[in-house]
């Protein structure tokens, strides 16, 4: 069983530019979660992906999208970057039917200069 | 919506004693998941125990604990024991019941406390 990794660990950025972060789920988990954790925060709802639809959206812009893969892998990405931005970025998954045991990768750091 | 919030940004505790942290939240709804997690210097949110607010037994999983009082909507966590291995941040997080509506089970979490655990 494998966990649920994400790449790349670490990413540097310039204002206006875009970017793609990617959650691997763990095995057999249908539904992704992105949160937002800035320096010193607690981590902040982006959105959630089930079966490859987005099923729920925290505070963020448009700029802010996602994806869902056949496979239940996902990407996050973000436009316009701007430097508050700058933050690290966890991917959970969990089975919907279990929705309480959510597992989280290690995160990306996301630097924007 | 909900809010959940840590008080104590920062605590430490000689290893093998006890140390609790705090967290209240608010809420409208009845039926709820509480939890708390660890996050080590390796950044992976690590889940360390959950209560499922309808249940009134507080959880306990080994050397951790939780003090769950439902009207005073107060959840702290007791490290008994305390390890070196404890030091990191901990977050309190909050989930809405799936039945309760809503498609999504989002996790609203507190801004955290970090322990430091010292030899």
């Amino acid at each position: 069983e494998t966990g649920v990794t994400q790449s790349p660990t670490h990413l540097i950025k310039t204002r206006g530019q875009q970017v793609t972060l990617r959650c691997s789920s763990q095995s057999g988990h249908n539904t992704v979660s992105w949160y937002q954790q800035a320096l010193g925060q607690g981590p902040q709802f982006i959105f959630q992906y089930y079966r490859e639809e987005e099923n729920g959206r925290g505070n963020f812009p448009p700029r802010f999208s996602g994806l869902q893969f056949p496979n239940y892998s996902s990407e996050l990405n973000v436009n316009a970057l701007e430097l508050d931005d700058s933050a690290l970025y966890l991917c959970a998954s969990s089975l919907r039917q279990m929705n309480t045991e959510a597992f989280f990768g290690q995160g990306t750091r996301l630097t924007v200069v | 919506a909900q809010t959940v919030t840590q008080s104590q940004p920062e605590m430490s505790v000689q290893e093998a004693e006890t140390v609790t942290l705090s967290c209240t939240y608010d809420t409208s709804e009845n039926n709820y998941y509480l939890f708390w997690y660890k996050q080590p210097p390796s950044r992976q949110m690590i889940l360390v125990i959950r209560q499922e607010a309808y249940k009134q037994q507080n959880a306990t999983e080994n050397r951790f604990s939780v003090n769950f009082q439902k009207a005073a909507k107060s959840f702290s966590l007791k490290i008994s024991d305390s390890q070196l291995g404890d030091t990191a941040m901990y977050f309190c997080a909050f989930m809405k019941h799936a039945g309760s509506g809503g498609s999504n089970y989002k996790l609203t979490f507190g801004k955290g406390t970090l322990l430091t655990v010292n030899p």
